[in-house]
């Protein structure tokens, strides 16, 4: 499995964009970019996902590089309910479809 | 629909007893999954399944056993607790990539077991 690479912590003024970065340089043509998040002890909460082409939904955007080598989470406007653990994973199908997690970076919102 | 649901919520545990953690989904995922997490730390693959009567090892396995004989449960089995098994354990599930479109499925994550082995 492609491994990730993430900062171990950033800081985010409330209201500014978030951007996180991610580094998957081993990845391969068949692995899916995978976004979660984890508020507490909580179960982790899906973000976003996607192969090869940017994504946009209601909680943020995904840019991943032309290579594929990298991507970014951009949460637009963060907020205080922002601040967790954000883990970008790479999934791929032919093995089950597992996720296996790496350290992630934790954000901290502040006001 | 209630998801993923995972029983029981809390649990302690002598060391040497057997229990078994609970997993139901009711979204006729295919995939199942098993994984904890210690203090401070992300999350560790313990078990999965393909599909029922599929199964297939994690990073993590060792004291544990897991069966899958319906689609919808995948219970979870700690023979012999050890306190190195003190951790939150969650159950997720997913269903397969779209054939189609290739685009990929959303694993969704139960709300957690919070194990303790004394």
């Amino acid at each position: 499995d492609a491994k990730t690479t993430q900062p171990t912590s950033m800081d985010c003024a409330e209201g500014r964009a978030a951007n996180l970065p991610c580094n998957h340089s081993t990845i391969s043509g068949n692995e899916y970019v995978y976004w979660y998040r984890q508020i507490h002890s909580q179960g982790p909460q899906y973000i976003i996902h996607g192969l090869k082409n940017n994504e946009t939904n209601e909680m943020a955007s995904l840019i991943i590089t032309e290579d594929r080598k990298s991507s970014t989470l951009i949460l637009p406007h963060a907020t205080l309910r922002d601040t967790a653990v954000y883990y970008c994973i790479v999934r791929r199908y032919n093995q089950g479809g597992k996720l296996i997690f790496g350290q992630g970076t934790e954000l901290s919102v502040k006001p | 629909n209630a998801g993923v649901t995972q029983t029981p919520k809390f649990r302690i545990l002598k060391i040497g007893q057997s229990m078994t953690l609970q997993c139901t989904q009711d979204m006729n995922h295919n995939y199942m999954y098993w994984y904890r997490q210690d203090p401070g730390m992300g999350l560790k693959l313990i078990y999965y399944s393909v599909g029922a009567g599929i199964t297939d090892k994690g990073e993590v396995p060792n004291g544990y056993n897991v069966s899958r004989s319906t689609t919808e449960d995948f219970p979870l089995r700690l023979e012999l607790a050890a306190p190195s098994q003190t951790s939150v354990y969650f159950c997720a599930s997913s269903g397969p990539r779209d054939r189609e479109t290739f685009s990929g499925n959303t694993i969704y994550f139960g709300e957690g077991s919070w194990l303790t082995v004394v």
